[in-house]
């Protein structure tokens, strides 16, 4: 089983429209939970920090679900500019000098159509 | 922009040459992480430099390795290319404080390695 999966999608979706997109880990020690948004050919970047508590940022929320060790990323009223691939991240870190790493999912690919 | 910079942006190399790739880490940053990210994937950890020693490894073989200089900037190596090794390498600039929990990651544009 890999550690992070993720539905590769495409999704197609018309403006507007609300999509979600869902992410299974496998280890239950990681600790910290992430979405990060990757354009064509460029560099990762964070989109959002996932909390138990849920979080929202605008359009976007985030569900983290440990029971379950599900994640899950929810764009209301996508925009053209929302079109990207969205990583799922998840990261075991401990104290004391040691960031842990970031594992990645696969990513799911998102196109918002006018 | 994240203050990240790597070099080169693009290079081509043909198999069982060696290849070095740099990295500026953002300004304030003490922790670099370098990633490989092959076409259709997600990143993967190769290892990570805190305070100028290897401080994490992924599943990758030996003849991948790194240094961090007292500036904080970093390098990978990559001795005897394989075919396989022809990915995005990105590398990631953080502070870790080493006593709370790590903070972001900021990513460099990458640098883009093709091997023939």
């Amino acid at each position: 089983r890999k550690e992070v999966e993720q539905d590769p999608g495409p999704f197609n979706v018309p403006e507007g429209a609300t999509v979600a997109f869902n992410c299974t880990y496998s280890n239950s020690a990681s600790q910290s939970f992430f979405w990060y948004r990757q354009d064509c050919r460029k560099e990762p970047k964070l989109l959002m920090s996932v909390y138990s508590s849920g979080n929202e940022d605008g359009r976007f929320t985030a569900q983290l679900n440990r029971a379950s060790q599900y994640i899950s990323l929810l764009i209301r009223d996508s925009k053209l500019s929302d079109s990207a691939t969205y990583l799922c991240v998840v990261n075991m870190w401990n104290y004391g000098g040691s960031q842990g790493n970031l594992i990645f999912g696969k990513g799911t690919k998102l196109s918002v159509k006018p | 922009e994240t203050g990240v910079t790597q070099s080169p942006t693009h290079l081509i190399k043909t198999r069982g040459q060696q290849v070095t790739l740099r990295c500026s880490s953002q300004s304030g940053h003490n922790t670099v992480s370098w990633y490989q990210q092959a076409l259709g994937q997600g990143p993967q950890f190769i290892f990570q430099y805190y305070r100028e020693e290897e401080n994490g490894r992924g599943n990758f073989p030996p003849r991948f390795s790194g240094l961090q200089f007292p500036n904080y900037s970093s390098e990978l190596n990559v001795n005897a290319l394989e075919l396989d090794d022809s990915a995005l390498y990105l590398c990631a600039s953080s502070y870790d404080s080493g006593t709370s929990a790590p903070g972001e990651l900021f990513f460099g544009e990458g640098s883009r390695l093709t091997v023939l």
